[in-house]
């Protein structure tokens, strides 16, 4: 069964530190793995886009990873902002439509 | 451009009502999804279309959910009759191939 995990459900920094999401994944075959931003009340919008040959990509402060071998990929937010709080979803693309599986996403608070 | 619009923002009606909720994708993007947003389940894909055919309509909950896509510029998702397990918020996304626009969504209420 196709399913996308993420971790963890929650998490509460400070602001100006750095964190780390996780997202695991068991979707075959595989296409592409996206991080998507959800703000409050808002529609996804989308950070990075990655496919099977690329293991690292960046957009601003947020650096996605993918390990296609173990199914693993990570998010990672450097020097945290207060616009950072909002809810980061893993999303995997399955085979050769644009059909996509979601997380349930982890929701980030920054506080002061 | 003005993204992906969504009418109405917000819907509140009552058990056994009709809902009709539209969708304006980007100009030129030839896929169109609906889908369905609770604190429960999460994102859940409900249906989506290709150059304005429905591809796979299997995220469909029951038949009082239906969805059209009449030409290019417009799409409806209907419930007939509503539900108060339906209330969820319900989101518009186009996408020209790869990476997806969302709308800003249609918050339902249904008492």
């Amino acid at each position: 069964k196709n399913q996308v995990e993420q971790s963890p459900q929650s998490l509460i920094i400070l602001e100006g530190k750095n964190c780390t999401l996780q997202c695991n994944y068991t979707v075959s075959p595989f296409s592409n793995l996206r991080w998507y931003k959800q703000d409050t009340g808002r529609g996804p919008v989308s950070l990075t886009i990655m496919t099977f040959s690329e293991n690292t990509k960046s957009n601003g402060r947020y650096t996605a990873t993918l390990d296609a071998d173990t199914k693993q990929s990570s998010l990672h937010i450097t020097a945290s902002q207060l616009s950072d709080s909002a809810s980061y979803i893993c999303v995997v693309s399955a085979g050769n439509t644009d059909k996509l599986i979601f997380g349930t996403g982890t929701r980030l608070q920054v506080f002061p | 451009d003005a993204g992906v619009i969504q009418s109405p923002r917000h819907e509140v009606t009552e058990m056994g009502q009709e809902v009709t909720l539209r969708c304006k994708p980007i100009s030129g993007h030839d896929y169109l999804f609906w889908y369905r947003q609770t604190m429960m389940r999460g994102l859940e894909l409900l249906i989506y279309f290709n150059n304005n055919v429905p591809i796979d309509d299997s995220g469909m909950p029951e038949d009082r959910f239906s969805a059209k896509m009449p030409n290019a510029s417009f799409s409806t998702l209907k419930i007939q009759p509503s539900e108060p397990r339906d209330s969820a918020v319900y989101f518009c996304a186009s996408s020209p191939f790869h990476e997806q626009f969302f709308g800003p969504g249609t918050r339902l209420t249904v008492l």
